[in-house]
């Protein structure tokens, strides 16, 4: 099946600094999306990304859409401790019927000192 | 406006013993999954339903089952416990027209079976 590589693993920062994730695929997906997960809750959606190339800012958060479609980043500017989470990629295909599941990363799991 | 509602939050097994966790949604989605989240492996999907009625196998449905008779009820249900199912579950739904990718999750059912 599908597969999303995510990277980092995991960061460990301070507060105020700038962060950064990506994840890149074999395949190409019609729709990446970024989730934050807090502990001890289900993830959350923070960005929907549908089109190559597309930039999109939420707050703090930016992510793009990467041009060959099989990538995409997140950037955090000026942590702060409540982005402490998992951060998961994960695509969409809407090919052969698919368009109901996605296909996640496996995590950033961020952890942000004050 | 609950959302995604799972029971248990947690629950330890024998092994071989069955149980069954609860999911239930209010936001009339058509769609709902069932994801086990394993330490640094992300989110791999168990089973989904499209409808009442309809349910199918996701990337890791061995040694589950679902049912879907309501709109808002998905249980999965394990019927011979063993130790590699031990795991935090999460429940999720989205609409029928799920282009948006986004799904809402509950906060997730840890399970420890000994």
């Amino acid at each position: 099946g599908q597969q999303l590589n995510q990277s980092p693993q995991s960061m460990f920062i301070q507060e105020g600094e700038d962060v950064s994730m990506n994840c890149t695929s074999s395949s190409i997906f019609n729709t990446w999306l970024w989730y934050k997960q807090d502990p001890g809750e289900g993830p959350v959606l923070l960005i929907a990304l549908y089109k190559a190339g597309e930039l999109t800012s939420n707050g703090r958060l930016t992510a793009q859409f990467g041009i060959t479609r099989k990538d995409s980043f997140l950037n955090i500017s000026a942590s702060i401790p409540s982005d402490v989470g998992i951060y998961f990629c994960a695509g969409q295909s809407r090919s052969g019927g698919s368009n109901y599941k996605l296909t996640f990363g496996k995590g950033t799991l961020l952890t942000v000192n004050p | 406006n609950a959302g995604v509602t799972q029971t248990p939050k947690f629950r330890i097994l024998k092994i071989g013993q069955s149980m069954t966790l609860q999911c239930t949604q209010d936001m009339n989605h058509n769609y709902m999954y069932w994801y086990r989240q394993d330490p640094g492996m992300g989110l791999k999907l168990i089973y989904y339903s499209v409808g009442a009625g309809i349910t199918d196998k996701g990337e890791v449905p061995n040694g589950y089952n679902v049912s879907r008779s309501t709109t808002e009820d998905f249980p999965l249900r394990l019927e011979l416990a063993a130790p590699s199912q031990t795991s935090v579950y999460f429940c999720a739904s989205s609409y029928l027209v799920s282009d948006t990718g986004e799904l809402f999750f509950g906060e997730g059912s840890r399970l420890t079976v000994l």
